[in-house]
């Protein structure tokens, strides 16, 4: 199985700065099948970024996703007010289980 | 536009059993694959059923092997979950989500959820 290790564990920011959130696995994920959502209280997660790098329908490009292999990154260039929320990275593609790192929540400072 | 929609959970007793429903519309459900997750605020979110578009291939993980059975029935653009001898630990809202084209596992449209609880 696959192990998700998501940091930092909260970070605190200010709207129309940069975050950078980080997601290491314990082996190669499959062809870079690796996927961030993000969750708000309440709600579903929503799908931002398949693939490391495809940012999917209708996600402002302020998202971005990057890297390979066992090091991934999701980098919201300008945190917008509606950006505060939970952000899970997830492997997906090869043999099961598919597993989801713990989270990094992005807060208000 | 892409709607699931979650029923079946509540309340049931250790050993109990459930069936999750999910209800698929705006898009052409046969062509997808599909999947439940479930999430709790101790263990965060969880992948625990896939099922392809033709039911020829399914995957559970492997806490809920032989206990639960994902399945689907396309003329009704519906899923289903069967959650047999339930434990505790399987306490978390569920999540019927579509498959991403590209590769099992990853989903790109969830719906809202449906809170199972495990207790006596």
């Amino acid at each position: 199985e696959i192990v998700l290790t998501q940091s930092p564990g909260t970070l605190s920011l200010s709207p129309g700065e940069r975050a950078t959130l980080s997601c290491r696995a314990s082996q190669s994920v499959n062809f870079n099948y690796l996927a961030w959502y993000q969750q708000k209280p309440g709600q579903a997660p929503r799908l931002l970024i398949s693939g490391a790098s495809s940012r999917a329908t209708g996600i402002p490009d302020r998202f971005s996703g990057s890297g390979s292999g066992t090091d991934f990154t999701l980098t919201i260039s300008r945190l917008e007010p509606e950006d505060f929320a939970v952000y899970f990275c997830q492997q997906y593609g090869g043999s099961p289980p598919w597993t989801f790192g713990q989270g990094t929540k992005v807060d208000i400072k | 536009e892409v709607q699931l929609v979650e029923s079946g959970g509540t309340l049931v007793k250790p050993g109990g059993s459930l069936r999750l429903s999910c209800e698929a519309s705006g898009f052409t459900f046969n062509t997808y694959s599909m999947n439940w997750f479930r999430q709790t605020p101790g263990k965060g979110l969880e992948w625990v059923s896939y099922i392809s578009r033709s039911s020829s291939v399914l995957y559970h993980v492997d806490s809920v092997k032989g206990r639960f059975t994902i399945s689907r029935d396309n003329a009704k653009n519906s899923l289903y979950l069967q959650m047999n001898s339930l434990r505790a630990e399987d306490t978390a809202v569920y999540y019927c989500a579509r498959n991403i084209e590209t590769a099992m596992g990853g989903a790109d449209y969830w719906g809202r959820g449906t809170l199972v609880t495990v207790s006596s």
